[in-house]
């Protein structure tokens, strides 16, 4: 069975630009969690959905970012404009349900905003 | 509120030799405890969990006994291999069933 993919691996892009990153779930899993992972703040959990629908985004950093879950297999994260202090690890990670502490992650998306 | 504290890395070891990252946590309800592991270029993965006091988790050689009176849980293992370099994280659910993190600890292992 696949697991979480991601996409892209890596995107260099320049301050002010617009990033999409992708997603998609592990089949069956209710649950997605985007997360942010730098040296400074180690990682830190940005948004997550139930069956779709966002429950918590308390920890996106700021209105330039966003996220939508349009359908059970399919998840985006949207930084505009971006800024240098954006460079980092994006991963996404699905999950049966958040009792079971067990978190399926993709193999995250590296971001380098020039 | 929940927290986790882990030993600062990073830790270096030789092959063979014998591994212990401490791991400590706070938190009012009784949460599971974990620890994953992420390896050069990959997510997280799981590698062991407990869910209540006195449970020991294992996996690939690795253990980890749910320590109540001592708010620990400790990541051991026997004899280290080069490909156990790696970051480990310690981690609970708080009472929301959220992941707490710690900061992670960096392995290296020499041959």
């Amino acid at each position: 069975d696949a697991g979480v993919i991601q996409s892209p691996r890596h995107e260099v892009t320049e301050m002010g630009q617009e990033v999409t990153l992708r997603c998609k779930p592990i089949s069956g899993h209710d649950y997605l969690f985007w997360y942010r992972q730098t040296m400074m703040r180690g990682l830190e959990l940005l948004i997550y959905f139930n069956n779709n629908v966002p429950i918590d985004d308390s920890g996106m950093p700021e209105d330039r970012f966003s996220a939508k879950m349009p359908n059970a297999s399919f998840s985006t994260l949207k930084i505009q404009p971006s800024e240098p202090r954006d460079s980092a690890v994006y991963f996404c990670a699905s999950s049966l349900h958040p009792r079971t502490g067990e978190l399926f992650f993709g193999e995250g998306s590296r971001l380098t905003v020039l | 509120g929940d927290s986790v504290t882990q030993m600062e890395g990073p830790v270096t070891l030789s092959e063979e030799a014998f591994l212990t990252i401490n791991c400590t946590y706070t938190a009012t309800g009784y949460p599971s405890l974990f620890w994953y592991v992420q390896y050069p270029g990959e997510g997280l993965q799981l590698l062991l969990k407990a869910t209540k006091a006195d449970d020991k988790g294992s996996n690939k050689g690795f253990e980890a006994t749910y320590r109540k009176e001592t708010t620990s849980f400790h990541l051991e293992k026997g004899s280290v291999q080069v490909s156990d370099s790696a970051v480990y994280f310690c981690a609970l659910t708080d009472s929301n069933y959220q992941l707490i993190w710690g900061a992670g600890t960096k392995l290296i292992i020499k041959p």
